[in-house]
């Protein structure tokens, strides 16, 4: 079956710190992989996605690289700042539903202090 | 582009009563939308698919009398939480996808705050 796993918050980091956020996947076949961003109060944002394997999807500064070998989109960004504070969910889409069938891991709560 | 609104944001009811969350896709037309709900500090559950005209598709062990879900046009989708009690109160959120054939991606709202007293 299709899961995600990452990895457990809450992270808690300094401002220009770095970060990663480990994400691993279970699938059949070949998914696409995303990141989404909630920021407090608000709904899920797509941060990046990538769809075939060696990808890297990158946007505000984060990125992530499919890697198919190790089942893996891990999350990084090389300095963060106080506006990152979120929670990062990774996720990905059965190939053979697309998006209809979207699986999320359970969310890792970033929280970057001054 | 791709923006997704819900309303309203927050709503506070009494147990017993019906509540309806409005979804909308503001710049697209969105061939089917996606209900969840999420619990604090938990991952997102999917509740419900529904396509434009035809009745949704629910999850294992979601109610469909209780939650039910209307999807009359490209733009709009309802959930009705139908004689709310206290443990409904959850985040809802809505998401949808093009109908242009993009449909690897889901766009979200940005969640209904439901609390029932």
């Amino acid at each position: 079956g299709n899961s995600v796993t990452q990895m457990e918050g809450p992270v808690t980091l300094s401002e220009e710190a770095f970060l990663t956020i480990n994400c691993t996947y279970t699938a059949t076949g070949y998914p696409s992989l995303f990141w989404y961003v909630q920021y407090p109060g608000e709904g899920l944002q797509l941060l990046l996605k990538a769809t075939k394997a060696d990808d890297k999807g990158s946007n505000k500064g984060f990125e992530a690289t499919y890697r198919k070998e190790t089942t893996s989109f891990h999350l990084e960004k090389g300095s963060v700042q106080v506006s990152d504070s979120a929670v990062y969910f990774c996720a990905l889409s059965d190939p053979q539903t697309g998006a209809n069938n979207l699986f999320f891991g359970t969310g890792t709560r970033l929280t970057v202090i001054p | 582009g791709a923006v997704v609104s819900q309303h309203p944001s927050w709503v506070i009811c009494k147990s017993g009563t019906s509540v309806k969350i409005e979804c909308r896709s503001l710049d697209f037309q969105a061939t089917t939308m996606f209900w969840y709900r999420q619990f604090p500090k938990q991952s997102l559950m999917l509740m419900a698919t529904s396509n434009e005209g035809s009745k949704a598709t629910y999850e294992q062990g979601v109610e469909k009398d209780k939650f039910l879900i209307n999807h009359a046009s490209l733009t709009l989708s309802t959930l009705t939480v139908t004689s709310a009690h206290p443990e409904d109160s959850s985040f809802y959120i809505c998401s949808a996808t093009h109908s242009s054939g993009r449909t690897d991606t889901q766009y979200f709202g940005p969640g209904t705050r439901l609390t029932v007293l």
